[in-house]
C-alpha cells in the first residue's frame, strides 16, 4: 500500500531558531496534506499542496511539494513555544494514509 | 457548525471487559475513519467507512475489535475483551466524501482508554 516516510521522528530546537520536517514516498503523490497535532489535543489540517513544485505559506511556514511529487517538506522559521506539537504529512488516495509524524519541542 | 463529536472522552476499563466507544462525524459528511494513537506515538488507521460500500478493515489489529456505522452516520468501535495494550487514545475523523482529492479530515476529541 502507499507510505509515506517523515524524518525526523523528534525535533528540539531553541525558540527562534528554524525547523524543516521531511516527507518522501517510493511512488508519485498526487497529493499531499500536512496536519499539527498539538500536545493532548487532536489531528488539525494545515494544508494541501497538490502541484509538481509547489510551494505554499502560512506565516512563517512554507510548505514545499517535489518537483517528481514524491516529497514533500514543512519549513518553520523563527519557531515559537506555540509551534509546539506533531507534525504529520498525510496522503490522500481514498483514504488516508498517515505519515509517523515529527514531534517538534521549542525551549523558550 | 458541530464538529466531530465522540464519547467517552475517557474510560477506565479493567482487563477482559468490553467497550464501546461513540462517534458522531459532521453532518453530512459520508466518510468515517477510526485511528489508535498510542501514547507519543502516531496515528494507527483501523477502519474506513465511505458511504455504503463494504468498510475497510485492513486496519483493525485483531478480531477483538470491530465497528459499526448505523445510517451512515453514527459509528461505534467495539473492543471485546479488552487487553492492557489496548490503552490508548481513539480518534474519529469524517471528511465530506472519503479520498476525493481536496477533501480534508475533521477530527474529534477522542476517547482516552485505560484498561487497568
Amino acid at each position: 500500500g502507499q507510505q509515506v516516510m517523515q524524518i525526523p521522528q523528534y525535533q528540539h530546537v531553541q525558540e527562534g531558531e528554524d525547523f524543516t520536517t521531511y516527507c518522501n514516498s517510493s511512488t508519485t503523490l498526487s497529493n499531499i496534506q500536512w496536519y499539527k497535532q498539538r500536545p493532548g489535543g487532536h489531528p488539525v489540517f494545515l494544508i494541501q499542496l497538490v502541484k509538481s513544485g509547489e510551494v505554499k505559506k502560512q506565516k512563517r511556514l512554507t510548505f514545499q511539494f517535489g518537483e517528481a511529487k514524491k516529497n514533500s517538506s514543512l519549513h518553520i522559521t523563527a519557531t515559537q513555544t506555540t509551534d509546539v506539537g506533531t507534525y504529520f504529512c498525510v496522503y490522500n488516495f481514498n483514504k488516508f494514509y498517515f505519515g509517523s509524524g515529527t514531534k517538534l519541542n521549542v525551549k523558550p | 457548525g458541530a464538529g466531530v463529536s465522540q464519547s467517552p472522552s475517557n474510560k477506565v476499563t479493567e482487563k477482559g471487559k468490553d467497550v464501546e466507544l461513540r462517534c458522531d462525524p459532521i453532518s453530512g459528511h459520508t466518510a468515517l475513519y477510526w485511528y489508535r494513537q498510542s501514547l507519543g506515538q502516531g496515528l494507527e488507521f483501523l477502519i474506513y467507512f465511505q458511504g455504503n460500500s463494504a468498510p475497510d478493515k485492513s486496519g483493525l489489529p485483531s478480531d477483538r475489535f470491530s465497528a459499526e456505522r448505523t445510517g451512515g452516520s453514527v459509528s461505534t468501535l467495539t473492543i471485546q475483551r479488552t487487553q492492557q495494550e489496548d490503552s490508548a487514545v481513539y480518534l474519529c475523523a469524517s471528511s465530506p466524501e472519503g479520498g476525493r482529492l481536496a477533501e480534508t479530515q475533521y477530527f474529534g476529541p477522542g476517547t482516552r482508554l485505560l484498561v487497568l
